[in-house]
């Protein structure tokens, strides 16, 4: 067990609909990063909050957007679903401080969109 | 950007033999090598990682070597058992500005008993 959690496991939604993913970080960590695993794509870097801002983007879709509250917990938004946003969707938390690289990844949230 | 690439994709080895994934870095500026395993359905779990002060780290029977000059990073499993069966990923990032994972596209590790 990483310590960090999220939910829900699963999520069967269809097209055009709106979901929210949520993740809690384990204790102590500033920094939560989201990223996407679907088969054709492998493990993609969508963004990353550190103490409730936001610090990165990868490829995240315009569809998409996310938010870290007060008690550092993060929540990705995914909205206008398609059939090709069917994936995995992991966050992970770090400290993000000097010395401290180390990213833990939650057990993940499986989207399917029909 | 980043970009890893990983080789094998696949690789089937008998119990008790050694294994070796390679992967290989673009960004120069990249300075920190995790490795993760990932077992069939579940969350990529960090098992070792290497930063570029180092040439090479060892847990076990698990070590990572890494060659800046050449850019590229090594996963070594000795004497390989039945559990260690998963899909491996190398990743790089940066431990300044930038700290978000590049990943390799994943190798999968058959150990057959």
């Amino acid at each position: 067990d990483s310590g960090v959690t999220q939910t829900p496991k699963h999520l069967i939604t269809a097209t055009g609909q709106r979901v929210t993913l949520r993740c809690s970080p384990r204790s102590g960590d500033l920094s939560v990063y989201w990223y996407q695993q679907s088969l054709d794509q492998g493990l993609q870097f969508l963004i990353q909050y550190y103490n409730g801002e936001e610090r990165a983007k990868g490829n995240i879709l315009e569809r998409f957007s996310a938010q870290q509250f007060p008690d550092l917990h993060s929540e990705l938004n995914l909205s206008s679903l398609e059939l090709g946003d069917s994936a995995l969707y992991f966050c992970a938390s770090s400290v993000d401080g000097t010395g401290r690289y180390e990213q833990f990844f939650g057990p993940g949230t499986r989207l399917t969109v029909l | 950007g980043e970009n890893v690439e990983q080789h094998p994709s696949t690789l089937s080895v008998q119990e008790g033999d050694s294994a070796v994934i390679k992967c290989t870095y673009s960004d120069s500026a990249s300075n920190y090598f995790p490795w993760y395993k990932q077992e069939l359905g579940k969350r990529p779990q960090l098992i070792i990682d290497i930063r570029s002060n180092v040439g090479e780290k060892k847990d076990q029977r698990i070590a990572v070597t890494l060659n800046k000059t050449a850019k590229h990073f090594s996963l070594h499993i000795t004497e390989t058992q039945p559990e260690d069966s998963a899909v491996y990923f190398c990743a790089a990032s940066r431990r300044t500005g930038r700290r978000a994972l590049t990943f390799g596209s994943g190798t999968r590790l058959q150990v057959q008993p």
